[in-house]
């Protein structure tokens, strides 16, 4: 168990450039989540996938944000024409099973800064 | 609507004191499972405890214990003799089962300094 990993730990970029966020989630963790944190705030839930199926997005989850995670494994967020708003620290997390009593591991997170 | 409350916005004390973390919920789920993580200046947040929404037997772990109260609503958390090491920001969670995708509903954190 390696724990869930986020790259890259910080990206600045200028207002108007696409990023893009990955996470690994720890293996044969089926759940995995994205949540945005902002300073002084707890993480707000933005989507969630089940294996490969992305079941749930949050209002948050504007139409410039889009997330993925092929064959079940790895996700990627993207971020197409960043604003001001959206720097923040964002972070992946997983979970076993189907049972709402397993935890959610997180990752140390991506701290995005929009100059 | 749910909601996760943490009025604290920051707590100070000095090492070796008790200290107590409020948490208040709100939900119309009747299944749903309470948390407390813990974030320190690295960022990942690490749980600590969970309750779920059937079982109020208070509990102690170590230095951690959690007072879990139906009727008011709250999920209140106490670190006995803290430590410098303590010092973090702690959030308390809520996981609704209706939803079926079990995502957390945070507070606004409490941030502890514990103080040598």
């Amino acid at each position: 168990d390696t724990g869930v990993s986020q790259n890259p730990r910080h990206k600045i970029t200028k207002r108007g450039q696409n990023v893009t966020f990955r996470c690994d989630p720890i293996s044969e963790h089926n759940r995995l989540y994205w949540y945005r944190q902002t300073l002084g705030q707890g993480p707000e839930f933005l989507t969630y996938f089940q294996n490969e199926a992305q079941l749930e997005k949050s209002r948050l989850l504007s139409d410039r944000f889009s997330a993925e995670r092929p064959k079940g494994s790895f996700s990627t967020l993207e971020i197409q024409r960043t604003e001001q708003g959206d720097s923040a620290m964002y972070l992946c997390a997983s979970a076993p099973g189907q049972a709402i009593n397993q935890p959610q591991h997180f990752g140390d997170g991506t701290r995005l800064s929009i100059l | 609507a749910q909601k996760v409350t943490q009025a604290q916005t920051e707590i100070s004390v000095v090492e070796k004191e008790d200290v107590t973390l409020d948490c208040v919920y709100e939900t119309r789920d009747t299944t749903y499972y309470l948390f407390w993580y813990k974030q320190p200046p690295s960022g990942e947040l690490v749980f600590l405890i969970r309750r779920n929404s059937f079982d109020e037997q208070n509990e102690i772990s170590g230095r951690y214990s959690w007072n879990f109260q139906k009727s008011t609503s709250s999920f209140n958390f106490t670190i006995t003799a803290s430590q410098v090491v303590d010092s973090a920001v702690y959030f308390c969670a809520l996981s609704e089962g209706v939803s079926g995708t079990y995502k957390y509903i945070f507070g606004t954190g409490t941030r502890l300094k514990v103080l040598a």
